[in-house]
């Protein structure tokens, strides 16, 4: 079994959809969480960290279950400039970082 | 300055050359990455440095050779690369390995060899 896992995807959705992706994570450890985004043939960019109360950036929420160990990520209304790969990511205290595989968003008009 | 700059974008090598990747950050991060990544995967992690001494090397091979000159500058020396070393190299930084509050990642640089 992987550390962690995301929705393989893709992700198909028309403009103005509500969009959900889970990442599921092993380690009991992990310590802090992150969502990033990565446009085809750039670098991947934090897009944001996840908290047990979880926070919300505009049309973004993300969401931790440490019972569950899971991290989710909402995206409300989408834009075509949503369109990208969104990696999940997962550190350990001592800072090691897991990425997931990431999944693969296509916002249609 | 929140960036992470790396140097060349692009660079063909063939398998006998010897080049080099720089990386520099100017945002007091004290943790530098190397990470390497192939299409439609991940970035894998290759070596960390945590306040200028290489914390983790990931059984990297050593026709890869990282350098830390100081706090703001990290290299990637490359040697007798094979064609399967093409990928996209990133270059990272966060406050501290241990304290690590998001990465902030370099554009990368594509490298082909040939």
């Amino acid at each position: 079994r992987k550390e962690v896992e995301q929705d393989p995807g893709p992700f198909n959705v028309p403009e103005g959809a509500t969009v959900a992706f889970n990442c599921t994570y092993s380690n009991s450890a992990s310590q802090s969480f992150f969502w990033y985004r990565q446009d085809c043939r750039k670098e991947p960019k934090l897009l944001m960290s996840v908290y047990s109360s979880g926070n919300e950036d505009g049309r973004f929420t993300a969401q931790l279950n440490r019972a569950s160990q899971y991290i989710s990520l909402l995206i409300r209304d989408s834009k075509l400039s949503d369109s990208a790969t969104y990696l999940c990511v997962v550190n350990t205290n001592a800072g090691k970082s897991t990425f997931g595989d990431g999944t693969t968003l296509t916002v249609k008009p | 300055d929140t960036e992470v700059t790396q140097t060349p974008k692009h660079l063909v090598m063939g398998m006998t050359n010897k080049k080099s990747l720089k990386c520099e950050q100017h945002m007091g991060h004290r943790a530098m990455y190397w990470y390497k990544q192939k299409a439609k995967k991940p970035p894998e992690l290759m070596f960390v440095y945590s306040y200028e001494k290489l914390s983790i090397n990931e059984s990297v091979p050593s026709r890869f050779s990282p350098e830390c000159p100081n706090s703001s500058l990290l290299n990637l020396h490359l040697h007798a690369l094979q064609p399967e070393d093409s990928a996209l190299y990133l270059c990272a930084s966060s406050q501290e390995e241990e304290r690590n509050y998001g990465y902030t990642f370099g554009s990368g640089t594509r490298l082909t060899v040939v």
